[in-house]
């Protein structure tokens, strides 16, 4: 079963828009973290964002924030104002630690492709 | 400081042929995980080291993958006999430690490209 699911494939916008990236995810562990990545074209993944399961405080950095609700199993990642830098490959990723190790590595949704036209 | 440095960057290799993938991870990062991006399965996770050891290979994709870890720092992920399949880029990240809590830091990739 698909555990990270990014529905949107590609988002395009004008510059300026405000623009939702949505993110859900399964797991049954009641210990968990999230995390959103940038992958611009240079194709380096950039991390943005680590929130733990315990914590639904929304957090905001900058022109970015991002909505964590445990009720719906979502991530939201929200940019404001957006730019032409903004424009990437955005993905969301769980750690969980259901398979026993609680080190395996992320499991990332398929990414949204954001692009930003000026 | 530096960040996780993989080489080569561009691989182009014959069907068939081993090849042999680089992962230099951020000083004093003592966890170090290797993943698979290609456009049919995104980004997959393959193996992690937490120190020299990888506790759990079971993500490699088939018997012709291996990886190692030696002095608890350089990676080598290596590929034996290749197959077309086996194209795409492969990336190397590290962590402060092994766990959930901790993010993971990216290398470029390594393109591979199997002919």
């Amino acid at each position: 079963a698909q555990k990270v699911t990014q529905a949107q494939t590609e988002i395009s916008v004008v510059e300026k828009e405000d623009v939702t990236l949505d993110c859900v995810y399964e797991t049954r562990d009641t210990t968990y973290y999230l995390f959103w990545y940038k992958q611009p074209p240079s194709g380096e993944l950039v991390f943005l964002i680590r929130r733990n399961s315990f914590d639904e405080q929304n957090e905001i950095s900058g022109r970015y924030s991002w909505n964590f609700q445990k009720s719906t199993s979502s991530f939201n990642f929200t940019i404001t104002a957006s730019q032409v830098v903004d424009s990437a490959v955005y993905f969301c990723a769980l750690s969980e630690g259901w398979s026993g190790g609680g080190a395996d590595g992320l499991t990332f949704g398929k990414g949204t492709h954001l692009i930003i036209q000026p | 400081g530096a960040g996780v440095s993989q080489s080569p960057s561009n691989k182009v290799t014959e069907k068939g042929k081993d090849v042999e993938l680089r992962c230099d991870p951020i000083s004093g990062h003592t966890a170090l995980y290797w993943y698979r991006q290609s456009l049919g399965q995104g980004l997959e996770f393959l193996i992690y080291f937490q120190g020299n050891s990888a506790p759990d290979k079971s993500g490699l994709p088939s018997d012709r993958f291996s990886a190692e870890r030696t002095g608890g720092s350089v990676s080598t992920l290596t590929i034996q006999r290749t197959q077309q399949e086996d194209s795409a880029v492969y990336l190397c990240a590290s962590s402060l430690t092994s766990g959930r809590a901790y993010e993971q830091y990216f290398g470029p990739g390594t393109r591979l490209t199997v002919t």
